[in-house]
Formats: C-alpha cells, sequence, structure tokens
C-alpha cells in the first residue's frame, strides 16, 4: 500500500543551526503533503502543508520543499530553537475527507 | 481551552476488561477522528466520522473495537475484551467544514494512552 517514509530516525542540531528533515512518499496520488511535530506527551501538531502541485512553501522560519520527480519532501526549520525538540513526522492526503497518512517520525535534537 | 478534550488521559486495565474512550472536539468542527499510535511509530487511521455518521474505518479496527459519534458533536471509542496488543496511546483529531479542499490539517488532542496488563 501507499506509505509515508522518512532517512533519519533522529537529527541532531545545534541551536541557531539550520535543520533539514527528509521525507520519501510512494503514494504519487497525494493530493496534499503535510508536517506534524509531536512533542513529547502531546498530540501532533499541524506545522505547515503543500499542495502537490506546488514545490515550495514558506511559513514562518519553516520552509516546506516537494520534489515530485523523486518523490521527496523536506522541512527546513531556520534557527533551529531549543523548542523545536520534537517528532517531527511528513504526512500525506490523497483522500476527500482530509484522511492523513503519517510515516514513522525523525527525532529532532536541538543541542543548547 | 477550546481544542480536542480527550478523556481519560491515562488507563492502565487487565486484559480481557471493556475500555471507553471519549473525545470531545472543537465545537464548531463537523469532522472526527480515531488514530491509533505506538511506541516510536506515526498515528494510523482507525475511523472517521462527518457529523454523526461512520464513513471509513480501517482495517485495523477489528471487531472488538467500536466508536460512536451519537448526536454529531463528542465521540466514544469502545474496545472490548482488551488484549496486550491494544497497548497505544488512542489520538483523536478533528477539522472544521470545508467547502474546498482538504488540505490534511487535523486538531488532535493530547491522546488517551492505554496499557493493557
Amino acid at each position: 500500500g501507499e506509505s509515508v517514509g522518512l532517512h533519519l530516525p533522529t537529527l541532531s542540531v545545534q541551536e541557531g543551526d539550520n535543520s533539514i528533515i527528509n521525507c520519501a512518499y510512494s503514494n504519487s496520488a497525494s493530493d496534499y503533503f503535510i508536517w506534524y511535530k509531536q512533542e513529547s506527551g502531546k498530540g501532533p501538531q499541524f506545522i505547515i502543508d503543500i499542495r502537490s502541485n506546488m514545490d515550495k512553501r514558506q511559513g514562518q522560519r519553516v520552509t516546506v520543499l516537494l520534489n515530485k520527480t523523486v518523490k521527496h519532501l523536506s522541512l527546513q526549520i531556520a534557527a533551529t530553537q531549543p523548542g523545536d525538540s520534537a517528532v517531527y513526522f511528513c504526512a500525506e492526503n490523497s483522500g476527500g475527507y482530509q484522511k492523513v497518512t503519517f510515516g514513522t517520525g525523525t527525532k529532532l535534537q536541538v543541542i543548547p | 481551552d477550546t481544542g480536542v478534550s480527550q478523556d481519560p488521559r491515562h488507563k492502565i486495565t487487565k486484559r480481557g476488561q471493556n475500555v471507553t474512550f471519549r473525545c470531545d472536539p472543537i465545537s464548531e468542527h463537523n469532522r472526527l477522528y480515531w488514530y491509533r499510535q505506538t511506541l516510536g511509530q506515526g498515528p494510523e487511521f482507525l475511523t472517521y466520522f462527518q457529523n454523526e455518521a461512520q464513513l471509513e474505518k480501517s482495517r485495523l479496527l477489528s471487531n472488538r473495537f467500536s466508536a460512536e459519534r451519537p448526536k454529531g458533536s463528542f465521540s466514544t471509542l469502545e474496545i472490548q475484551r482488551t488484549e496486550q496488543g491494544d497497548s497505544a496511546m488512542y489520538l483523536c483529531a478533528s477539522s472544521p467544514p470545508r467547502r474546498g479542499e482538504h488540505t490534511g490539517e487535523l486538531f488532535f488532542g493530547e491522546g488517551s494512552r492505554l496499557t493493557v496488563l
């Protein structure tokens, strides 16, 4: 079946540096790709999404890049802060009612 | 707090017992979802409601699981005859009605953690 997977399970980044979290997907029919952040003991929190006909979208300190040729998605976090420490999930939505399929997550550790 | 509320936050039960979890979505949200998350994994879709109608159930939702949303507001997820493999975090999410595309932005609660001994 369709899957959304991540390249790295853990990423350690120095505070102030930029972080890049990568994700590979297999479902070419996805309408949207989404990034969620999950802090310990909490539910996932929406960060940013990108429609499948776009290749870049920027938010506050975050940028999502989509490369449909190689089915690759990335999340860039500028000037990483300790509060960014969390598990990040890429996800995709190909249903008509926002059924979201999640990958396995990357843990981001910010080193002070 | 006007976010998605789940109760209880933690439940420890013995194998074979029944458990029920409650979810109160954000008030104007008509779509409600249940997910299950095990340690180190991403959330897995279980079921979806639009108002009071249950429109999709995952194959993960065995016949021991039942979800309801009787009045289109809060929802319950019941697990009968619990097994150790049911131990997980059960997450509820909601989303508002949309006239256009569905982007995938869900609003999650903090989850109900189930431990089956």
